[in-house]
């Protein structure tokens, strides 16, 4: 199976900052990537899909990019509410896997 | 507006076989334009994808779990079903139904999810 990898584990930052995630797939995935934001207790939520595109109700602060192998995520100008896990998913290949996740916190 | 709705025991002995219903609102598990999926996470863990089917009835398993899983749909009420059998302590995990458009697609709606602790 593919094997998403994220990093950094945990990233600080200041409120109206911007922070910027990474995540790369141990093979070719096109640009067949999601990017997922899960509260504490809650499901995860879709924010990007096909490495680049906003899923519904997304704010121009999330940015995705990437393809191949290679992918990011920057969230810019963040806010407390954007305190969360962050994760990668490939659905390019069965099974479809995620990244470990990335923790953003709010300084 | 899509909902799903995970249903199922918050608790299941070691060995005995765990049953999951998501029941939705809003589509139609009929529709040939969706999937849908079993997904589960452990406790600090990223989530895991377990399963999918689809309205004609093909099924996919994750192959670290297929000997155990059997996904269905009930078209009659609007929802799909998960069983999963010989549970160790390694299966609890909070247990998601999610959906995604047919092809290359990501999932864009999820159940709430439900606790499932494997204990005696």
């Amino acid at each position: 199976e593919i094997v998403m990898t994220q990093s950094p584990v945990t990233v600080s930052v200041s409120p109206g900052e911007g922070a910027t995630l990474s995540c790369g797939a141990s093979e070719y995935v096109g640009t067949n990537v999601a990017w997922y934001q899960q509260r504490p207790g809650r499901a995860p939520r879709l924010l990007m899909f096909h490495s680049s595109s906003r899923a519904t109700g997304i704010p121009a602060r999330f940015t995705g990019s990437g393809s191949g192998t290679e992918f990011t995520l920057t969230i810019s100008n963040l806010q407390s509410e954007d305190s969360a896990l962050y994760y990668c998913q490939q659905y390019n290949n069965w099974p479809h896997t995620f990244g470990g996740g990335t923790k953003v916190e709010i300084k | 507006q899509v909902q799903l709705q995970e249903s199922g025991p918050g608790l299941v002995k070691p060995s005995q076989t765990l049953s999951l219903t998501c029941n939705v609102f809003g589509v139609s598990v009929s529709s040939p334009d969706y999937y849908w999926s079993w997904i589960r996470q452990s406790p600090g863990k990223a989530p895991e994808w377990i399963a999918y089917i689809y309205f004609s009835g093909s099924t996919h398993y994750n192959p670290s779990l297929r000997s155990r899983l059997s996904i269905a749909l009930d078209k009659t009420n609007n929802h799909f079903s998960l069983k999963m059998t010989s549970l160790t302590a390694a299966d609890t995990a909070v247990y998601f139904c999610a959906k995604s458009k047919w092809g290359f697609q990501p999932y864009d709606s999820w159940g709430q999810g439900i606790l499932v602790s494997v204990s005696s």
